[in-house]
């Protein structure tokens, strides 16, 4: 089956740099890679998701980018604030059969 | 529109009770997945439904087990209940399998004592 591999487990920036979480994906027919966030206490909410018929996408201060000859898949958080301190999960979806990475949790200093 | 509701929000059970979670789907949406969230092992896939059948199935015992009716709100039971079996039970909806975009709900809270 499907196996998600997410890097690093954690990671504290200063306010205002860029954060990226990294992701690895094993199954190459996953075609959709969706990323969520999570606040303490909250469901998990989708920020971000790409398919694999494109290399980039990007949303405000937020971007993914996926290289599927690799099987690898990043998010990318620029001028990072306060608020967007949360656990962030990658997956990998097949036909609907979504496989979660373990999570980042990332922490914005002020 | 109203998001993905889950019912309860917690429960407290005994070992080798059984439990039944539920779950109703964004209006419109036909595909539910449920998953276990623990600290320790993170959120893990254990079954999607769609049209009142089981399409995927993760790597859960057979002590897992979940339908879906005819207007797409989706169970989930698990029987004889260990304590490893506490954890946070999130479903989450979407349009269809071919749509993959999917909701969470709240999540279920389940304590096994």
């Amino acid at each position: 089956g499907e196996n998600v591999e997410q890097h690093p487990s954690t990671l504290s920036v200063q306010e205002g740099d860029s954060a990226v979480i990294k992701c690895t994906y094993s199954d190459s027919a996953s075609n959709y890679f969706p990323w969520y966030k999570q606040e303490l206490g909250k469901r998990p909410q989708l920020i971000i998701d790409i398919r694999s018929n494109v290399g980039e996408k990007k949303d405000q201060r937020i971007a993914v980018t996926l290289n599927k000859t690799a099987k690898h898949f990043s998010l990318h958080i620029t001028e990072t604030q306060p608020e967007d301190s949360a656990v962030y999960f990658c997956a990998a979806n097949k036909n609907n059969d979504m496989r979660f990475g373990a999570g980042t949790r990332l922490t914005v200093k002020p | 529109k109203a998001g993905v509701t889950q019912t309860p929000r917690y429960l407290i059970k005994t070992r080798g009770q059984q439990v039944t979670l539920s779950c109703s789907p964004i209006s419109g949406h036909r595909s539910v997945s449920w998953y276990q969230q623990t600290p320790g092992q993170g959120l893990q896939f254990l079954f999607e439904y769609f049209s009142e059948t089981q399409r995927n199935k993760g790597n859960f015992p057979g002590r897992f087990s979940g339908r879906q009716f005819s207007n797409s709100r989706s169970e989930m039971n698990v029987s004889t209940l260990e304590l490893g079996d506490s954890a946070l039970y999130l479903c989450a909806s979407s349009l269809s399998p071919s749509i993959y975009e999917q909701y969470f709900g709240p999540g279920t809270r389940l304590t096994v004592t």
